[in-house]
């Protein structure tokens, strides 16, 4: 029982090259979050999915695009990676609990992504 | 809009000593209130939640949490620090959506 994995827990990158970032679960559940966490500021949601097929944006979701094929994964991708997207990448799951909100959210162990 | 404010960014304690680090909430109702630590280089675990009943909750490794709603308040404490709480704390509300707000963090150092 892996719980969250994230694929890959570092890269660098240059300005303009394009990467994806996978979030992995085996919990089966239904809410996935791709967060970024930058000193000082806490972790602000870039993108989630209620299930499979379905995404939306978060609080920064400018420069970046997520996929849901699958209930048991979540790709974040950059297009053209930014040096302000120099960050580390959190991804947290969380079982839906009938219209509730009371669930924990399970984090992955996260990917550092530098831009040069 | 909602908002959360961990008023310390850091806090130095000393082994043994008391711990208590703050958090306040802004929202018209009572929130869904979370407590998550951080290691390093870890991803986040949960300490401790409340939305109803008690205000005063248990979590792990001997943390507790008062909800004060005359304060909007959600402070996480520990009565003797041990070396190893060392880490990164955050306060996080939910609203009743599927977003969940977290607070810039408090990192705990602890002294020999």
């Amino acid at each position: 029982n892996a719980g969250v994995t994230q694929t890959p827990k570092f890269r660098v990158l240059k300005t303009g090259q394009s990467m994806t970032l996978l979030c992995a679960q085996d919990m089966n559940h239904e809410y996935m979050y791709w967060y970024r966490q930058d000193p000082g500021m806490g972790l602000r949601l870039i993108h989630y999915s209620v299930g499979e097929g379905t995404t939306a944006k978060g609080e920064v979701p400018d420069g970046y695009n997520v996929s849901r094929l699958k209930k048991q994964n979540f790709l974040l991708g950059l297009e053209s990676a930014a040096p302000s997207q120099t960050s580390v990448y959190f991804c947290a799951t969380m079982r839906a609990s009938g219209g509730t909100f009371q669930e924990t959210q399970y984090f992955g162990p996260g990917t550092r992504l530098l831009v040069l | 809009a909602q908002s959360v404010t961990q008023p310390d960014i850091h806090i130095t304690v000393s082994e043994g000593a008391s711990l208590e680090l703050r958090c306040n909430y802004s929202y018209g109702a009572t929130p869904y209130l979370f407590w998550y630590v951080q290691s390093p280089g870890q991803g986040l675990q949960l300490l401790l939640k409340y939305f109803s009943g008690d205000t005063l909750v248990q979590g792990i490794k001997g943390f507790e949490a008062e909800f004060k709603r005359s304060q909007s308040s959600f402070n996480l404490r520990k009565p003797s620090v041990h070396w190893s709480d060392a880490a990164e704390y955050f306060c996080a509300v939910n609203t009743g959506g599927f977003k969940t707000i977290f607070g810039a963090g408090t990192r705990l150092f602890v002294k020999a």
